[in-house]
């Protein structure tokens, strides 16, 4: 199937630091999400990019649309205990087969 | 309120049963999602369905079965063949149309002894 190579697997921080991720695909797509799930609960949309370069905020959360339209990167911002989970990059074609494709997730975890 | 309901959360069931999972919307989403995720790991494709009475396999569709009837409803049957079918049970939906997002419910996760 369609490959998204997210990364890093896992992240260990201090509560305060900044935290960058990103992921990769091997094709175009149209739609980026991103997502934070925490545990025993569903996935929780946090961004979501439509276009190229298109840079999105939510409160200490940003993220882009890279140029290429092969990648996508989500920064948060001065951490705190509660951004622990795992986050998820997807993509969504609205070409064709409209299948929603996951990264294999970034853990995060924070020392307080 | 608008959402995704997946019931139950928890399901437990014995070896070599069929079991079915639960999932409405009402967001009158087109496109509808099932994914598997296991311990921390990510979430794969099992089936996705674009329309009523059209779905498609995804990348782990062995041992399960769909059915999209309704366009608010998308079950999910675990066939005595899915050899390892213990895991936590995910199903999205997304409007599937211009600048879509897709929304998950809460999962069922689901043993079987």
């Amino acid at each position: 199937g369609q490959q998204l190579n997210q990364s890093p697997q896992s992240m260990f921080i201090q509560e305060g630091e900044d935290v960058s991720m990103n992921c990769t695909s091997s094709s175009i797509f149209n739609t980026w999400l991103w997502y934070k799930q925490d545990p025993g609960e569903g996935p929780v949309l946090l961004i979501a990019l439509y276009k190229a370069g298109e840079l999105t905020s939510n409160g200490r959360l940003t993220a882009q649309f890279g140029i290429t339209r092969k990648d996508s990167f989500l920064n948060i911002s001065a951490s705190i205990p509660s951004d622990v989970g795992i986050y998820f990059c997807a993509e969504l074609s609205i070409q064709g087969a409209q299948k929603l494709v996951f990264g294999q997730g970034t853990r995060l975890t924070i020392n307080p | 309120d608008g959402g995704i309901t997946q019931s139950p959360k928890y399901l437990f069931r014995k070896e070599g049963q069929n079991v079915t999972l639960s999932c409405e919307q009402n967001l009158n989403h087109d496109a509808m999602y099932w994914y598997r995720q296991d311990p921390g790991q990510g979430l794969r494709l099992i089936y996705y369905s674009q329309i009523v009475n059209d779905f498609q396999k995804g990348d782990i569709a062995e041992g399960y079965s769909v059915s999209r009837e309704k366009k608010e409803s998308f079950p999910l049957t675990v066939t005595s063949a899915q050899k390892n079918p213990t895991a936590f049970y995910l199903c999205a939906s997304s409007s599937g149309q211009g600048r879509t997002e897709a929304f998950f419910g809460q999962g069922t996760r689901l043993t079987v002894v």
